[in-house]
């Protein structure tokens, strides 16, 4: 069955320290990727997506993801966390166009001021 | 467009009573899912629905049932509340197909079963 591994549960950074959260999804074939975020007490915003092409991918509020396929990662990445950056993050995974959309367990960030 | 509606946003209930939760978009999306959400656990189906009359099983459905009876509209059902079942729960919807398409969440349920 179709899963997606996140390895990180709870991550802690100080302002301005580089960001990157690990994501692995197991299917094989072609797969749709998303970064979705969650900040406190609020509903879950989409950050970035890939379907294909350009496999690094750039998303909202500066952050990016790279899809490596023969490593089936898909791995956040940002340069300089902001306090504001505090949230859960999930990554998620189709496969193909159909199917439903299956997540990780989350990481929580935490960004020390 | 208010997007995504769900309620109510808090609820408690005791063991054994039903209730329904509340779902709605005014996106004209045909995809519309149901998600639980618990700590660790990250966020799983429960049911979906690809249109008006079609409703499907997700990886989570014992407890809970739905129908969708128009496009706007998709309640999740339970039948009789378990402690197991508090949790908080999410509504999605997107337009066909749902895995090129962005899925818009609504605001959360949060349940509490005593």
């Amino acid at each position: 069955a179709q899963s997606v591994s996140q390895h990180n549960h709870h991550v802690i950074l100080s302002e301005a320290a580089s960001l990157e959260l690990g994501c692995n999804y197991s299917y094989g074939g072609t797969v749709n990727l998303f970064w979705y975020v969650q900040y406190p007490g609020q509903h879950l915003q989409l950050l970035l997506k890939y379907f294909s092409g350009d496999p690094l991918v750039k998303g909202i509020k500066g952050f990016e993801a790279e899809f490596i396929k023969s490593k089936f990662s898909f791995n956040l990445r940002k340069p300089s966390v902001q306090w504001s950056d505090t949230a859960e993050y999930f990554c998620a995974s189709f496969e193909g166009s159909q199917g439903n959309l299956i997540f990780g367990k989350g990481t929580k960030l935490s960004v020390k001021p | 467009n208010a997007g995504v509606t769900q309620t109510p946003k808090f609820q408690v209930l005791k063991t054994g009573q039903s209730m329904t939760l509340q779902c709605a978009q005014d996106m004209n999306h045909e995809y519309m899912s149901w998600y639980r959400q618990d700590p660790g656990m990250g966020l799983r189906l429960i049911h979906y629905s690809v249109g008006a009359g079609i409703t499907d099983q997700g990886e989570v459905p014992n407890g809970y049932n739905v129908s969708r009876s128009t496009t706007e509209d998709f309640p999740l059902r339970l039948l009789s509340a378990a402690p197991s079942q508090t949790s908080v729960y999410f509504c999605a919807s997107s337009h066909l197909p749902q895995g090129v398409n962005e899925q818009f969440f609504g605001p959360g349920t949060r349940l509490t079963v005593l």
